[in-house]
């Protein structure tokens, strides 16, 4: 079955600076990538998604790039804030799989 | 207002007994979801509806049984908790095929 590799699983930025966060997955056949946010004592949030006829996708500022080649996609959060401190799951699905597979998470920590 | 709302958000309980989770979603989505959060912040999923049809039960022991009175309402029944099912439980719904899931605030289950 799919597996989704995450990586780094700890990852502390100064305010203002970037941050990326990489994924990996198995299974050729995945279409869907969406990227949840955590917060404290919440359930996962979706930020952003992309599709596998897309390479890249923009949003503010978040970003996520897909390269279908290496089945590898990435989250880029730039001038990041203090509120974007939280655990972030990237995740891939198989169309009609009717599931998401997740990655095991970074916890993000932007340092004032 | 809430999309998926889950109850309840804390469960503590003894060993051996029973308990249910309720979780109910008003965005009109056909596909249901429980996941399963470890200590470590791992999420997997354990069931998935479509309609009130059971599509995948991912090898989750026989105790946990989810019943799926219609579309908007997927409930989970623990029999004879043991102290392994403590954990953070989400329920979620989504468009087909996992595409763009919505989570609730999750379940605090403590098994004592």
């Amino acid at each position: 079955g799919e597996n989704v590799e995450q990586h780094p699983s700890t990852l502390s930025v100064q305010e203002g600076d970037s941050a990326v966060i990489k994924c990996t997955y198995s299974d050729s056949a995945s279409n869907y990538f969406p990227w949840y946010k955590q917060e404290l004592g919440k359930g996962p949030q979706l930020i952003i998604d992309i599709r596998s006829n897309v390479g890249e996708k923009k949003d503010q500022r978040i970003a996520v790039t897909l390269n279908k080649t290496a089945k590898h996609f990435s989250l880029h959060i730039t001038e990041t804030q203090p509120e974007d401190s939280a655990v972030y799951f990237c995740a891939a699905s198989i169309k009609g799989a009717q599931k998401l597979v997740f990655g095991q998470g970074t916890r993000l920590t932007i340092n004032p | 207002d809430t999309a998926v709302s889950q109850t309840p958000k804390y469960l503590v309980t003894q060993m051996g007994n029973d308990k249910s989770i309720k979780c109910e979603q008003n965005l009109g989505h056909d596909t249901m979801y429980w996941y399963k959060q470890d200590s470590k912040k791992f999420l997997k999923i354990m069931f998935s509806y479509n309609n009130k049809e059971l599509i995948i039960n991912e090898t989750v022991p026989n105790r946990f049984s989810p019943k799926s009175p219609d579309k908007a309402h997927l409930n989970l029944h623990i029999n004879s908790l043991e102290l392994g099912d403590s954990a953070v439980y989400f329920c979620a719904s989504s468009q087909e095929g996992g595409i763009r899931a919505f989570f609730g605030q999750g379940t605090r289950l403590t098994v004592v």
